[in-house]
């Protein structure tokens, strides 16, 4: 079975940096054809793709916030680690990770998300 | 930057056939997916690659990609099928989602 679960801090002030964690089961990062992807959703708003780290650590970021972010993976600990810098507002949203899948990209295993709010 | 457009709302009657549309410039050359969002719940997949149901998702929703438009289309409609519906693709190392359709079943 797969399972994903994100975590991290509930509550960031603004111009601090967001560290996300999410940490897999039933898969391996090792695995070819594997990949993780982080998606975010504010409040009543659409989902939004954040970036993609690859078994083979390739990574992809989104074009509008790739100066902010960074993914990295630990194989060993089946985890994968999300950094957002200079956190807005803006950016309070529910963070999800995900399975995905490298060839067409989509994501078939969902997190349950981590709920962020920035606020001083 | 690539654009996915969905209509904000889509009704259909119970027992009906709805169908829920993606646009985008020349769609029908990318693979197209479709997540179901209830509220409070993460989304999950229900449509891949256009047309494939991954398992455990009812054969009443089935997809098709042409030209500019992909649609989702979910028949016999029940009332656990009203949630919020977005498309994706993968467009020049990036991910596209669509705005969402919320479904209401009447």
């Amino acid at each position: 079975q797969v399972t994903l679960r994100e975590s991290g801090p509930a509550l960031v002030k603004p111009t601090q940096t967001l560290t996300l964690t999410c940490t897999f089961s039933g898969f391996s990062l090792r695995t070819s054809g594997m990949c993780v992807s982080w998606i975010r959703q504010p409040p009543g708003k659409a989902l939004e793709w954040l970036a993609r780290i690859d078994w083979d650590d390739d990574k992809y970021y989104s074009t509008s916030l790739k100066t902010r972010l960074t993914i990295s993976k630990d194989t060993s600990k089946n985890q994968v680690v999300l950094t957002m810098t200079n956190m807005d507002p803006v950016d309070t949203a529910t963070y999800y990770c995900a399975r995905t899948e490298e060839e067409d990209c989509y994501m078939d295993v969902w997190g349950k998300g981590t709920t962020v709010t920035v606020s001083s | 930057s690539y654009e996915l457009t969905q209509p904000l709302s889509v009704s259909v009657a119970l027992g009906q056939t709805a169908r829920i549309t993606c646009g985008g410039n020349n769609i029908g050359s990318k693979n197209v997916h479709w997540y179901q969002q209830k509220p409070g719940q993460a989304p999950v997949l229900v449509i891949y690659s256009d047309s494939n149901r991954p398992s455990g998702i009812p054969e009443r929703f089935s997809g098709s990609n042409s030209r500019n438009t992909a649609t989702l289309t979910i028949g016999r409609a029940q009332a656990g099928d009203e949630a919020d519906y977005f498309c994706q693709v993968w467009d020049s190392s990036t991910v596209v989602f669509g705005g969402g359709t919320k479904l209401t079943v009447l």
